[in-house]
């Protein structure tokens, strides 16, 4: 089973504060990807990235930057928090060639920036 | 551009059949999917078809594509309460890469 772990359930932080979201998935997929949601929005893609050190921007990668060293982590950094930031974040994985791209989710971290 | 739209909610009674609806845009998609997320978890794939396929069937779930009207259907027979979720449609564009274009999700809510 393919598991994607993510640092933490429920995270609060102020505004100003550089934040560091952490998601593991242990399956040796090369594509691993952050979304957030937002009730009556979906998901958004934020960043993704298809192998270790590449980066790819997404829909709205701004305010946000993202950090790929192994290939087992993905690192989703807000430099400096903002209350518009406040939002569920997703990460999940995929192995590339697969036919099917089927996306594997975290359970999510619910950031509160006040 | 890419677009996938769903309703945001849907109310349905214990053992009636729940149809939820997902209209997309690329034409290009290979595959399309019902991805479900039960409350406090991500998401997880339920089914998916190929863009050459109309229909597939899965003990209670049927999935319809009309990929004339870019249209798509999940439909859920005999809806349990556990079947309460947000249910999300989305498409892979057959645009080179691997991203995944995502609807807002439709909240299916389940009266006993």
């Amino acid at each position: 089973d393919v598991k994607v772990t993510q640092s933490s359930r429920y995270l609060v932080k102020r505004t100003g504060e550089k934040v560091f979201l952490e998601c593991v998935q242990d399956m040796d997929h090369e594509n691993m990807f952050w979304y957030r949601q937002d009730p009556g929005l979906g998901l958004r893609l934020i960043y993704f990235s298809y192998d270790v050190k590449m980066k790819e921007k997404g829909d709205i990668p701004e305010g946000y930057s993202v950090s790929r060293e192994k290939k087992e982590r993905f690192s989703l950094i807000l430099e400096s928090a903002s209350t518009n930031q406040t939002s569920m974040y997703l990460c999940a994985s995929s192995l590339l060639g697969t036919a099917t791209y089927e996306q594997y989710f975290g359970p999510g971290t619910r950031l509160t920036v006040t | 551009g890419e677009d996938v739209e769903q309703s945001l909610f849907l109310s349905v009674r214990e053992g009636d059949s729940s149809v939820i609806n997902c209209t997309y845009t690329d034409s290009s998609s290979t595959y399309l999917y019902w991805y479900k997320q039960e409350p406090g978890a991500g998401l997880q794939l339920l089914t998916y078809i190929f863009s050459n396929m109309d229909m597939k069937q899965d003990q209670r779930l049927t999935v319809l594509l009309n990929k004339k009207d870019k249209h798509l259907s999940l439909r859920i027979a005999d809806t349990q309460t556990g079947d309460s979720a947000i249910y999300f449609c989305a498409e892979t564009p057959n645009t080179g890469g691997f991203k995944t274009i995502f609807g807002a999700g439709t909240r299916l809510f389940v009266k006993a």
